[in-house]
């Protein structure tokens, strides 16, 4: 079964305009959540994560996601964008592989925001 | 710290050569993580170590894999031999404490690698 779902896989925004993200997830318990960005030619990097607490989770570069449990959904979302946003954005939950049963981290497929100028 | 180091950055390398790729932890951290990325599957998890022994090994694609962490601060992964359909981004990843998949993960810059 997947455990995390993005499911757009490209997403165009104006400079200037709120932006969302979209992640849903699939997991039993608790969820650990994650979103990171990925720019050209580079590894990913951390952006915000979620593990208890408020909902509304502030992150790096103005990035903020907000927790819905009853939808299972972990959007990213930002007031305001900037074309130096545009990256491949990946969200990723916590949870057991079937084979060994160990935790791991599991990515989405990602999501390719691009910001016009 | 320099962050997670992996090297080389990119490979060429022609089908049926050994392949390996290195990777340099943060210094402290207790999990290592290898990574596979490619148009086709994403970013796909091969194999993690903590403190230094592998605990899940199930995305290791097949036996041309092999990957080994002989001490803190030093990993490998090897392909042999190599295959065309074994191109793709390799990442390494490191995190500190709190069990697998808990805390944050620092990525490496990835190999680029190319089997022709």
């Amino acid at each position: 079964a997947q455990s995390v779902a993005q499911p757009e896989d490209q997403v165009n925004v104006a400079e200037g305009n709120p932006l969302t993200v979209k992640c849903t997830y699939s997991v039993s318990g608790n969820p650990y959540l994650f979103w990171y960005v990925q720019y050209p030619n580079r590894g990913l990097q951390f952006l915000l994560k979620y593990i208890t607490g408020d909902n509304l989770v502030k992150g790096s570069y103005g990035f903020e996601a907000e927790f819905n449990k009853s939808q299972t959904s972990f959007h990213l979302k930002k007031p305001s964008a900037l074309v130096s946003d545009s990256a491949l954005y990946f969200c990723a939950v916590r949870a057991r592989t079937v084979e060994t049963g160990a935790n791991n981290l599991f990515f989405g497929t990602g999501t390719r925001l691009t910001v016009i100028p | 710290d320099a962050g997670v180091i992996q090297s080389p950055r990119h490979e060429v390398t022609e089908m049926g050569q050994e392949v390996t790729l290195r990777c340099k932890p943060i210094s402290g951290h207790d999990y290592l993580f290898w990574y596979r990325q490619t148009m086709m599957r994403g970013l796909e998890l091969l194999i993690y170590f903590n403190n230094n022994v592998p605990i899940d090994d199930s995305g290791m694609p097949e036996d041309r894999f092999s990957a080994k962490m002989p001490n803190a601060s030093f990993s490998t992964l090897k392909i042999q031999p190599s295959e065309p359909r074994d191109s793709a981004v390799y990442f390494c990843a490191s995190s500190s404490g709190g069990g697998a998949g808990k805390n944050i993960q620092y990525f490496g810059a990835g190999t680029r690698l190319s089997v022709l």
